[in-house]
């Protein structure tokens, strides 16, 4: 059964910088891996979706990458700012979506 | 393109009592249904996959008479909590894909609280 974990698990960093978000998954079988972001109270804000044949995906100050051979993806936020705020979950897709736990970021003004 | 609604978006209930939460796809075919449950401050734990037309497969350790899902429709699946309690209180979450099988994308939606008192 895939087991996905997130580190770390929490975060704090000042306003305007880089940051890079680990997820790591134990079976390399998948079909995609997904990056959400989640608001407090909120449903998921898919992020970035990278398949399995990719390496990364980019979208503005996000930047994904994925390694399957050896079970990695990690999430790049350039120039982070306080709306950044959230806990972002990763998602190993197989033939269904397992969860990591999810790193809750804060960013400081 | 590509949007799943819940509804409710939250609903209290009394211990004992049923409810019934909608998931859609609003502007597409979904062959098949995710229903995830989020306890505070933990990550998404699937409960059960719905292929339109046939029965749901649930996750070991959810219990399929208490969790009722039916995907009658292409654009619809419902989740019915039967004789809720306390602790069958979290945040309930679908997706929608439009083909089976882990190639596919899911789509989420919003989620639905539920608060049984």
């Amino acid at each position: 059964k895939q087991e996905v974990t997130q580190i770390p698990a929490a975060l704090s960093v000042p306003e305007g910088e880089n940051l890079v978000l680990n997820c790591s998954f134990t079976d390399s079988a998948i079909y995609n891996l997904q990056w959400f972001r989640q608001d407090p109270g909120k449903g998921l804000t898919s992020l970035l979706l990278i398949q399995s044949s990719q390496r990364e995906q980019t979208s503005g100050r996000l930047n994904a990458s994925l390694d399957k051979s050896s079970g990695r993806s990690t999430l790049y936020i350039a120039a982070s700012q306080p709306g950044d705020s959230a806990t972002y979950l990763c998602a190993a897709n197989n033939n269904d979506m397992r969860f990591g736990a999810g790193t809750r970021l804060t960013v400081k003004p | 393109g590509a949007v799943v609604s819940q509804h409710p978006s939250w609903v209290i209930c009394k211990s004992g009592t049923s409810v019934k939460i909608e998931c859609r796809s609003l502007d597409f075919q979904a062959t098949t249904m995710f229903w995830y449950r989020q306890f505070p401050k933990q990550s998404l734990m699937l409960m059960a996959t719905s292929n339109e037309g046939s029965k749901a497969t649930y996750e070991q350790g959810v219990e399929k008479d208490k969790f009722l899902i039916n995907h009658a429709s292409l654009t619809l699946s419902t989740l019915t909590v039967t004789s809720a309690h306390p602790e069958d209180s979290s945040f309930y979450i679908c997706s929608a894909s439009w083909g089976q099988g882990g190639s596919y994308e899911q789509y989420f939606g919003p989620g639905t609280r539920l608060t049984v008192t």
